[in-house]
């Protein structure tokens, strides 16, 4: 079963353009990463934000996490060619529970 | 790119088979964890071993099984293959547990 649901499940900008994906989930985590994936090949794993965090950055990219509703952020500041991927949240359940990953985001960035 | 490989890239078996996939983890890293990709979705959690014991299972039939190495690296053994086992298997190593994954670039396998 899939805890993390990204929305949307597909979204097309052009290269500059921001991009926002979102991500809601069920129960109780530790913390909640991003993962991304080219062409149905290995994930990479883009950011992780913890429980007690708000917000975080790296890059070009901000993560944002609400508790409170069970929701995450991932925005893609000026985005390039290169973004074009899947976009996984992935959510580490209290007590060391195994990762679950959401259905994904497929972006794509039009040049 | 990671330091996790995996091998093979690609394999076609018939119903009925049994199958053996491989991965070697990235060096320091005592975790790998297994997933399932089908199409168009995410991937799900197999199973974890940690320092080569068994550390956490999801929910897939026991014809699932896997080892892990004293070097650390692992196997996915997948008897009395099914249609629906066709995906991309993927392996991720990690420091500890569920922390940050590294993933090899995954064996597609098609079962006919």
């Amino acid at each position: 079963s899939q805890q993390g649901e990204e929305d949307p499940q597909a979204l097309s900008i052009q290269e500059g353009e921001n991009a926002t994906m979102n991500c809601s989930y069920k129960t109780s985590i530790n913390n909640l990463q991003w993962y991304r994936q080219n062409s149905g090949r290995g994930l990479v794993h883009l950011i992780l934000i913890r429980s007690n965090e708000r917000e975080k950055h790296s890059g070009r990219l901000r993560v944002t996490l609400d508790t409170s509703k069970k929701s995450s952020s991932l925005l893609i500041t000026a985005s390039r060619a290169a973004d074009t991927a899947s976009y996984f949240c992935a959510t580490e359940g209290s007590g060391n529970t195994p990762l679950v990953f959401g259905k994904g985001t497929r972006l794509s960035v039009i040049a | 790119e990671t330091g996790v490989t995996q091998s093979p890239t690609h394999l076609i078996k018939t119903r009925g088979q049994q199958v053996t996939l491989r991965c070697s983890s990235q060096s320091g890293h005592n975790t790998v964890s297994w997933y399932q990709q089908a199409l168009g979705q995410g991937p799900q959690f197999i199973f974890q071993y940690y320092r080569e014991e068994e550390n956490g299972r999801g929910n897939f039939p026991p014809r699932f099984s896997g080892l892990q190495f004293p070097n650390y690296s692992s196997e996915l053994n997948v008897n009395a293959l099914e249609l629906d086992d066709s995906a991309l298997y993927l392996c991720a190593s990690s420091l500890r547990h569920y922390n940050e994954q590294f993933f090899g670039p995954g064996t597609r396998l098609t079962v006919l």
